[in-house]
């Protein structure tokens, strides 16, 4: 079965600032992965996903993410943030040829001060 | 631009009672899902339907069934509610064609408050 754990549960930061989410998962075979990310009174709605090919991913809203196999991680990234990026943000995780379902981490609640 | 409705933003439900949230997608999808999200808890798949008639358990089942009549409609019935089923409840759906695999499209939510 696989596990995602986001390590930070809370992460404030300023705005114009760079921010990393992190993200780790732990599978015994190969997976997909995900970031969604759920403004206030809002359904989660996809930023980015890995599925195959580059490690490098580029989603919605200049987010981007790395796929690292051998550290069983998917960071989250942006080089600059804005006031709007204030959101809950979900990693998830789905096995490769698996049933199309998603595990996901607990969230990690971004706040982007001014 | 897919869409997935949820009947309520908002309900409100007596102990004991019977209650039913409704979700419709309009794109076709094969795949239903109902999450339940708590604060700190993430969100937690409660049913998962691959087609018509067709359901199975996800992670927390028990208080809750499901039923899917029609390929678009996932129904979420809680038998008898319980406070401790006050929630956030999200319904998603996704397709089962390559490139969009694995991509869940989620409604609003409706926020249960049982008293």
């Amino acid at each position: 079965a696989q596990s995602v754990t986001q390590l930070d549960s809370q992460v404030p930061v300023f705005e114009e600032a760079p921010v990393e989410l992190r993200c780790n998962y732990s599978s015994s075979v190969s997976v997909y992965l995900f970031w969604y990310v759920q403004y206030p009174n809002q359904g989660l709605q996809l930023l980015l996903k890995y599925l195959s090919g580059s490690t490098l991913v580029k989603g919605i809203n200049g987010f981007e993410a790395e796929f690292n196999k051998s550290q069983t991680s998917f960071h989250l990234r942006k080089p600059s943030v804005h006031i709007s990026d204030t959101a809950e943000y979900f990693c998830a995780v789905s096995e490769q040829g698996g049933s199309e379902k998603l595990v996901f981490g607990k969230g990690t609640k971004l706040t982007v001060n001014p | 631009d897919v869409k997935v409705t949820q009947s309520s933003r908002y309900l409100v439900k007596r102990t004991g009672e019977k209650v039913f949230l409704e979700c419709v997608q309009d794109m076709d999808h094969e795949n239903m899902f109902w999450y339940r999200q708590d604060p700190g808890l993430g969100l937690r798949l409660i049913y998962f339907s691959y087609d018509v008639k067709m359901k199975e358990k996800g992670d927390i089942p028990e208080g809750y069934s499901v039923s899917r009549e029609k390929k678009e409609r996932f129904s979420l019935i809680l038998e008898s509610a319980s406070t401790n089923q006050t929630s956030m409840y999200l319904c998603a759906s996704s397709s089962r064609t390559a490139v969009a695999l694995y991509e869940q499209y989620f409604g609003p939510g409706t926020r249960l408050t049982v008293t």
